[in-house]
């Protein structure tokens, strides 16, 4: 299994451009959210996703998109890039171990830049 | 809402010595778990060490133990015989919304010194 993959690793945008962070898991995880980590902070949900075709906001939602229309891919649209977007975006799948309980699988992350 | 707060923001321990990072929630829910990753230079988040709120012991995972106390509300990390891979940041974490998402604390860097 490949687990979580993102792409691309790096990114700079100018401001007001649009861009798609890709997502993809292999695990068949019916989970999946996105995360932004700004310096000093832990991560902060942007959107989440119970199974296709389902999707919902999170803590941090403006100026992100999100569809979910494979049980496999969750791309994060960004739709006019701002210096404020400058982050560490990570994607999560989660997976139960019973009970109520989750673990949640990170990709490796996307640095993107906004001048 | 679940919150969850670390209060230190950086801490120091010598190779072979043992550090506590501090980890305090709070959280309506019944049951609930308690989760901490490290997130080396290299930026991926590792899972190490799981709590359930209604587990009777503290969990371990190797050099890695929690020190649940459910009344004082913390979940402190425990790294027993520190080495120098274990520099990284260190995050504790609490799912919300079905345990789907985490919330996160802000994190506490490690450094181990030789």
């Amino acid at each position: 299994n490949a687990g979580v993959t993102q792409t691309p690793k790096f990114q700079v945008l100018k401001t007001g451009q649009s861009m798609t962070l890709q997502c993809a898991q292999d695990m068949n995880h019916e989970y999946m959210s996105w995360y932004r980590q700004d310096p000093g902070m832990g991560l902060r949900l942007i959107h989440y996703s119970v199974g296709a075709g389902i999707t919902d906001q999170g803590e941090v939602p403006n100026g992100y998109n999100v569809s979910r229309s494979t049980t496999e891919d969750f791309p994060l649209r960004l739709l006019s890039a701002a210096p404020s977007q400058t982050s560490v975006y990570f994607c999560a799948s989660s997976y139960t171990l019973g009970q109520g309980v989750y673990e949640q699988y990170f990709g490796p992350g996307t640095r993107l830049t906004v001048t | 809402a679940q919150k969850i707060t670390q209060t230190q923001p950086g801490m120091f321990v010598q190779e072979k010595e043992a550090v506590t990072l501090d980890c305090t929630y709070d959280t309506s829910d019944q049951s609930y778990g308690l989760f901490w990753y490290k997130q080396p230079s290299s930026g991926e988040m590792i899972f190490l060490i799981y709590q359930g709120s209604y587990d009777e012991q503290n969990a371990t995972e190797g050099r890695y133990s929690l020190n649940f106390q459910k009344a004082r509300k913390s979940a402190n990390l425990v790294i027993s015989a520190s080495q120098l891979g274990d520099s990284a940041m260190y995050f504790c974490a609490t799912p919300h919304n079905y345990g789907q998402n985490f919330v996160f604390g802000p994190g506490t860097r490690l450094s181990v010194l030789p």
